[in-house]
């Protein structure tokens, strides 16, 4: 089955300093690629997706980058602001709406 | 939160009790899906279901249970078999195509 890999666990950056969250995955088949922001006691939130067809995506300060060739693909935080602060998690699917596989997290601490 | 609902936020049951957790939604999504996280973890998948009347076990079903009667609910049964029941327990729910899963608020577990 998939694996995802997330680094770092923990991150901490300075206020509008950017901050970068690295995934990889092992199936080639996997075409989906979610990140979500998961704050205190609640549930996560899709921020930005990317599918297997595109190498590039951006939300405002939020990018998304895929290497189909690496099996990689990473979130881009810019000017971080102390909202920022949360966990992150990456994951990878197949877009035939079976499974879902997730990183571990990121725990963000954005230092104002 | 989207158009998901979990009730009730907190649970507190004793230990040798079952214990249904309720998850709802509007979006009409065909596929739902219950994770289980703990501490400091990732999200691990218990049991998903792609259509009505129809469900399969992700990594870590044992001690659970689960149905799918109608499209808009998908309730989790946590069994007195399951050993170590206490966690945030999270319902999710996504569309076939495309598929971005949301996911609802997140129900806490305290077992004694």
């Amino acid at each position: 089955g998939e694996n995802v890999e997330q680094h770092p666990s923990t991150l901490s950056v300075q206020e509008g300093d950017s901050a970068v969250i690295k995934c990889t995955y092992s199936d080639s088949a996997s075409n989906y690629f979610p990140w979500y922001k998961q704050e205190l006691g609640k549930g996560p939130q899709l921020i930005i997706d990317i599918r297997s067809n595109v190498g590039e995506k951006k939300d405002q300060r939020i990018a998304v980058t895929l290497n189909k060739t690496a099996k990689h693909f990473s979130l881009h935080i810019t000017e971080t602001q102390p909202e920022d602060s949360a966990v992150y998690f990456c994951a990878a699917s197949l877009n035939t709406g079976n499974q879902f596989y997730f990183g571990t997290g990121t725990s963000l601490t954005v230092i104002p | 939160d989207g158009g998901i609902t979990q009730s009730p936020k907190y649970l507190f049951r004793k230990e040798g009790q079952n214990v249904t957790l309720s998850c709802e939604q509007n979006l009409n999504h065909d596929a739902m899906y219950w994770y289980r996280q703990d501490p400091g973890q990732g999200l691990r998948l218990i049991y998903y279901s792609q259509i009505v009347n129809d469900f399969q076990k992700g990594d870590i079903a044992e001690g659970y249970s689960v149905s799918r009667e109608k499209k808009e609910s998908f309730p989790l049964t946590v069994t007195s078999a399951q050993k170590n029941p206490t966690a945030f327990y999270l319902c999710a729910s996504s569309n076939r195509a495309p598929l971005e899963q949301y996911f609802g608020p997140g129900t806490r577990l305290t077992v004694t």
